[in-house]
């Protein structure tokens, strides 16, 4: 939806492994960001992206990463998974900061 | 702190009939407010907006009220219709002083069941 494509859909990992999810957007958007959910903690900002090379800290960003190098493609890395990291990640696109995000499908990422 | 919450986990009406769920919000600063509906297996999907110089915003079926008396937000689905099914989540978006990164808090989430 909103040519907002995330890969991969699933992965199962194991705990202190790398991971890398990837958000690709064909909007031309300059905001991008990634959120996870979980039960009984909504949506939660990790990291987001207000043009190339810029980024900065949600509520939630311990232990993550993100680099964003061209305008259609931001990056989640876990540099060392963990069990608490187990989620269902979204990223999402806007144009302005005061115009609805949209989201994409989402990744349902399990570390064990 | 800052919180955006709902007052009913789920809610459960006939179809045909008119839903209204509603959200409280807790930062008086925030300007703009966002409705999404969420299905299984899927990312929120944008419903319809409002910003903090209305009080009421009208779209397909839906309208959406903004309360700032009382930090209240509802969303209004006329002639409920099974497809309505989902989790609907309130989102908001403080201002802090004069930066805006469009940052937007999110509600727990309310679960709407249409019986046929």
């Amino acid at each position: 939806d909103a040519g907002i494509t995330q890969s991969p859909r699933h992965k199962v990992t194991e705990t202190g492994t790398p991971v890398t999810l990837r958000c690709h957007q064909t909007e031309n958007h300059r905001y991008m960001y990634w959120y996870r959910q979980d039960p009984g903690h909504g949506l939660r900002l990790i990291h987001y992206s207000y043009g190339v090379k810029d980024t900065d800290k949600g509520e939630v960003s311990d232990g993550y990463s993100v680099s964003r190098s061209k305008t259609e493609d931001f990056l989640l890395t876990l540099e060392s998974a963990t069990s608490s990291q187990t989620s269902v990640y979204f990223c999402a696109i806007s144009t302005m900061v005061d115009q609805p995000q949209h989201f994409g499908d989402g990744t349902r990422l399990s570390i064990l | 702190g800052e919180s955006v919450g709902l007052h009913l986990p789920t809610l459960s009406v006939q179809e045909g009939d008119n839903s209204i769920i509603n959200c409280a919000y807790s930062n008086s600063a925030s300007d703009y407010f966002i409705w999404y509906k969420q299905e299984s297996g899927k990312g929120p999907q944008f419903i319809i907006d409002i910003r903090s110089n209305m009080d009421k915003r009208q779209g397909q079926r839906v309208t959406v009220l903004l309360n700032k008396t009382v930090k209240h937000l509802s969303l209004q689905i006329a002639a409920t219709q099974p497809g309505d099914s989902a989790v609907y989540f309130c989102a908001e978006r403080p201002v802090h002083g004069s930066s805006n990164t469009g940052k937007l808090i999110f509600g727990q989430g309310t679960t709407l069941q249409v019986k046929p």
